[in-house]
């Protein structure tokens, strides 16, 4: 089993559409959790950092982790056909020299 | 803030020349940088992690002698692949990580390099 599990997609949705995104994961030590968004081709992009439990806002984004399910979402709302790209989560624990785990990353298709 | 490059952007080589990859971080000192390795929709795979001043440590099964990583200063690291195989040929990401507390501490990742050898 690996430590981060996520659902590679496709995930095809309409312009608009509210999108979640999950990632679930077995290590209880992880205390930080990040997503990234990848375009083709192109490096990852930091979209949310978030420490333990609880959610945050940045926009249309809205990360939220929940530590006593092992269960991170990042939700997009009002969603853009930009927004089409693969979506990776990635969380640390406090004293892993700062290494990501990775899951393997969910492909998102927003359709105009 | 938190900006990094990577240079070049896509290479193209001859199998048995050599390679190197640069990665920057612009705007932020990097205490830590990550070279990760990427084939087509795959996740990324982690090669090495250097610190400024030391010698890389490299994942398991990443051989340190093709795979040179040199971490010369807080704000350059270089990826030399040494000898290129067409099975090298991969997307090459680099990531850095300012210092500890600040709005840095996390991974922040350049462009990639894309490169094919022939």
């Amino acid at each position: 089993q690996k430590e981060v599990e996520q659902d590679p997609g496709p995930l095809s949705v309409p312009e608009g559409a509210i999108v979640s995104l999950n990632c679930t994961y077995s290590n209880s030590a992880f205390q930080y959790f990040m997503w990234y968004r990848q375009y083709s081709r192109k490096g990852p992009e930091l979209l949310m950092y978030t420490y333990s439990s609880g959610n945050k806002e940045d926009g249309r984004f809205t990360a939220q982790v929940d530590k006593s399910s092992k269960y991170i979402s990042l939700f997009i709302r009002d969603s853009q056909p930009s927004d089409s790209a693969t979506y990776l989560c990635a969380m640390r624990t406090n004293n892993a020299g700062n290494m990501l785990t990775f899951g393997g990353g969910t492909r998102l298709m927003v359709k105009p | 803030g938190a900006v990094v490059s990577q240079h070049p952007s896509w290479v193209i080589c001859k199998s048995g020349t050599s390679v190197k990859i640069e990665c920057r971080s612009l705007d932020f000192q990097a205490t830590t940088m990550f070279w990760y390795r990427q084939f087509p929709k795959q996740s990324l795979m982690l090669m090495a992690t250097s610190n400024e001043g030391s010698k890389a440590t490299y994942e398991q099964g990443v051989e340190k002698d093709k795979f040179l990583i040199n971490h010369a200063s807080l704000t350059l690291s270089t990826l030399t692949v040494t000898s290129a195989h067409p099975e090298d040929s991969s997307f090459y990401i680099c990531s850095a990580r300012g210092s500890s507390g600040s709005f840095t501490d996390t991974q922040y990742f350049g462009p990639g390099t894309r490169l094919t050898v022939l």
